[in-house]
């Protein structure tokens, strides 16, 4: 069965550099959520997509931007890195919002900043 | 406050014995999830198992069982003859309805599992 795509799987970035996350869910799913994981820590919710609108925001960092296009693929954005934006970052998607609906996590994209 | 509360930072289990990984949570609102997932040290999240808040009976998974007490508001997982792959950080989760409907998942502190030969 198709899984969750993320790319890239690594990135190395220096400070004050701009990345982008791209995330691929699964088909027919149309809800995307954004997670970010620091090192030994657990993942933190930062954004979420319904239906190509932003659903819900947690504790995004202004610096950083994210949508979903119309074929349901969302990329974070994020902007003037700084030391502390390395971390694993998640996408998860999900078919409904729903708290019942189980959100399948994708590999991770695995950002380091220098 | 703490929404997902897991109090072991570390467990330790000997191969084909059982474990069980605690967790407590909060919440007033009667719909939610709750969530186990497993994250090996190569980082991805993978899904174990769900229970959800109007389920009458314990979830189960294979050698995964949740033992789910509604009322002292906790969501243990219990790891039946454990298997030295099982060593990983394990987290427990919950989604709950907010106000714009949407449900993100609150994640606890984890329990780092270590399976000894």
């Amino acid at each position: 069965a198709a899984g969750v795509i993320q790319s890239p799987r690594h990135l190395i970035k220096e400070k004050r550099e701009t990345a982008t996350l791209k995330c691929y869910p699964i088909p027919r799913h149309d809800t995307v959520y954004w997670y970010q994981q620091g090192p030994g820590q657990d993942p933190q919710f930062l954004i979420s997509f319904y239906e190509k609108m932003q659903s819900d925001k947690g504790s995004i960092p202004d610096r950083f931007s994210a949508q979903q296009f119309s074929d349901y693929h969302s990329e974070l954005n994020m902007s003037s890195l700084e030391l502390g934006d390395s971390a694993l970052y998640f996408c998860a998607s999900s078919w409904g919002t729903g708290s019942y609906n189980e959100q399948f996590f994708g590999p991770g994209t695995r950002l380091t900043v220098l | 406050a703490q929404k997902i509360t897991q109090t072991q930072p570390g467990m330790f289990v000997q191969e084909k014995e059982a474990v069980t990984l605690d967790c407590t949570y909060d919440t007033s609102d009667p719909s939610y999830g709750l969530f186990w997932y497993k994250q090996p040290s190569s980082g991805e999240m993978i899904f174990l198992i769900y229970q959800g808040s109007y389920d009458q009976q314990n979830a189960t998974e294979g050698r995964y069982s949740l033992n789910f007490q509604k009322a002292r508001k906790s969501a243990n997982l219990v790891i039946s003859a454990s298997q030295l792959g099982d060593s990983a950080m394990y987290f427990c989760a919950m989604r709950e309805p907010r106000n714009s409907g949407n449900t993100p998942l609150v994640f606890g502190k984890g329990t780092r599992l270590s399976v000894i030969a």
